[in-house]
């Protein structure tokens, strides 16, 4: 089993849509929770860390259950430019593990 | 702030032939990575960095890539010789320390052939 896990997807949504993505994880040692989102051939790049009480940054809000072992991240209000793929992280120890990440097109 | 800085963007080889990914991590981050993504996947760690120490690279495949950090900012990772099952992309990233978020550069394309 791996140590992070999330559905593939893809997610197909319209505009204006609310969409979650759940992520989990094995180790629960690990000590810190990020989602990244990946454009197309870019970079991943930081949506934004998950704090044990949740954190909100606008249409973005994660949540982390440490008894259930998963992670989450809602969007509301999508919009196109949201499609992208979402990455889940854990650090374990001194290294990121990266979720094979969760594809979310957002139509129009 | 200037990013991590990666080149080449691509590179086309021919199995069996060597290739060389340079990276220059964000100015002050003493933590260097380089991670190897497949199609359809999240980035795998190959090697960590704390300045020029390599402090995990226990998933590099050594017998025929190897990596340095000779002054403890910039960065060379090496494939010699190259095969099919190399073609990915090669990401460097780079971070304050141990428990700051990655910054990513945005990767070398690799297709051998």
């Amino acid at each position: 089993r791996k140590e992070v896990e999330q559905d593939p997807g893809p997610f197909n949504v319209p505009e204006g849509a609310t969409v979650a993505f759940n992520c989990t994880y094995s180790n629960s040692a690990s000590q810190s929770f990020f989602w990244y989102r990946q454009d197309c051939r870019k970079e991943p790049k930081l949506l934004m860390s998950v704090y044990s009480s949740g954190n909100e940054d606008g249409r973005f809000t994660a949540q982390l259950n440490r008894a259930s072992q998963y992670i989450s991240l809602l969007i509301r209000d999508s919009k196109l430019s949201d499609s992208a793929t979402y990455l889940c992280v854990g650090l374990y120890g001194q290294n990121f593990v990266f979720g094979p990440g969760t594809r979310l097109s957002v139509l129009p | 702030e200037a990013g991590v800085v990666q080149s080449p963007r691509y590179k086309i080889i021919e199995k069996k032939q060597p290739v060389a990914f340079w990276c220059n991590p964000i100015s002050g981050h003493n933590t260097l990575y380089w991670y190897l993504q497949n199609l359809g996947q999240g980035p795998e760690l190959l090697i960590r960095y704390e300045n020029e120490e390599a402090v995990d690279d226990s998933q590099l495949p050594k017998d025929r890539f190897s990596a340095e950090r000779l002054k403890g900012v910039d960065s060379t990772l090496k494939i010699q010789p190259a095969e099919l099952g190399d073609s990915a992309v090669y990401l460097c990233a780079s971070s304050l320390d141990l428990y700051s978020p990655l910054h990513f550069g945005n990767g070398t394309r690799l297709t051998v052939t």
